[in-house]
């Protein structure tokens, strides 16, 4: 069975540090992997995807199939991306598995 | 922008009583998705559909909840009895059929309360 862990329930920093939300997930195939951001009082929006291989809102991951990783990384943070952040795996073309979140707050 | 439509955005209900919650998905989105989010946690799958057909609705408490998508556009949720334990977060998301176009677009969400 897939599953994504994500360890930290909030990240605290201050802006302009950098940021790296991490992610490691479990499975036996190919996945597909994803970074979902709930902004406060907003809906769950995609911020990015591996296959993609492009940066959002400054925003980078890149998949390591060897430590089975795919954290999010930006080098300076704003406080606009105070946020809930979820990764996620699929399957297939099958249904998400999402991790349980990682809280970031971005102090000015 | 065309958005994924969720009614009621609240529902406040007690135990053993039934409740329905209803999905609209994006227009031309063959695949539809209820999701369950527990406070602290991420959303996890309840049922997948393809067109009119369930694909996946093997996490999905079938002595209590049903899922239906009749015409392959709309779909109902329904918990009937209600528990106390299934106060959660209730999300709809959509996508195209397309594997390489399959990005999923979530609904705003109906929070259960049971009380």
């Amino acid at each position: 069975a897939q599953r994504v862990t994500q360890p930290e329930k909030l990240l605290s920093v201050f802006k302009g540090a950098p940021v790296e939300l991490k992610c490691n997930y479990s499975y036996s195939g190919s996945p597909e992997l994803f970074w979902y951001v709930q902004y406060s009082r907003q809906r769950l929006q995609l911020l990015l995807r591996h296959i993609s291989r492009e940066s959002i809102k400054g925003f980078t991951a890149d998949l390591n199939k060897g430590e089975t990783s795919f954290h999010l990384k930006k080098p300076f943070a704003q406080e606009e991306d105070s946020a809930m952040y979820y990764c996620a795996l699929n399957r297939e073309g099958r249904a998400l598995t999402f991790g349980s979140g990682t809280r970031l707050q971005v102090q000015p | 922008e065309a958005e994924v439509a969720q009614s009621p955005r609240y529902k406040i209900t007690e135990k053993s009583q039934a409740v329905a919650f209803w999905c609209d998905p994006i227009s031309g989105h063959a695949t539809l998705y209820w999701y369950r989010q527990i406070l602290g946690q991420g959303p996890e799958l309840l049922v997948q559909f393809q067109d009119e057909s369930v694909v996946d609705d093997s996490q999905l408490p079938k002595d209590r909840f049903s899922a239906e998508r009749l015409k392959g556009v709309d779909s109902t949720l329904k918990i009937q009895p209600a528990e106390l334990g299934d106060s959660a977060m209730y999300l709809c998301a959509s996508s195209l059929r397309d594997r390489d176009k399959n990005e999923q677009f979530f609904g705003p969400g109906t929070r259960l309360t049971v009380l």
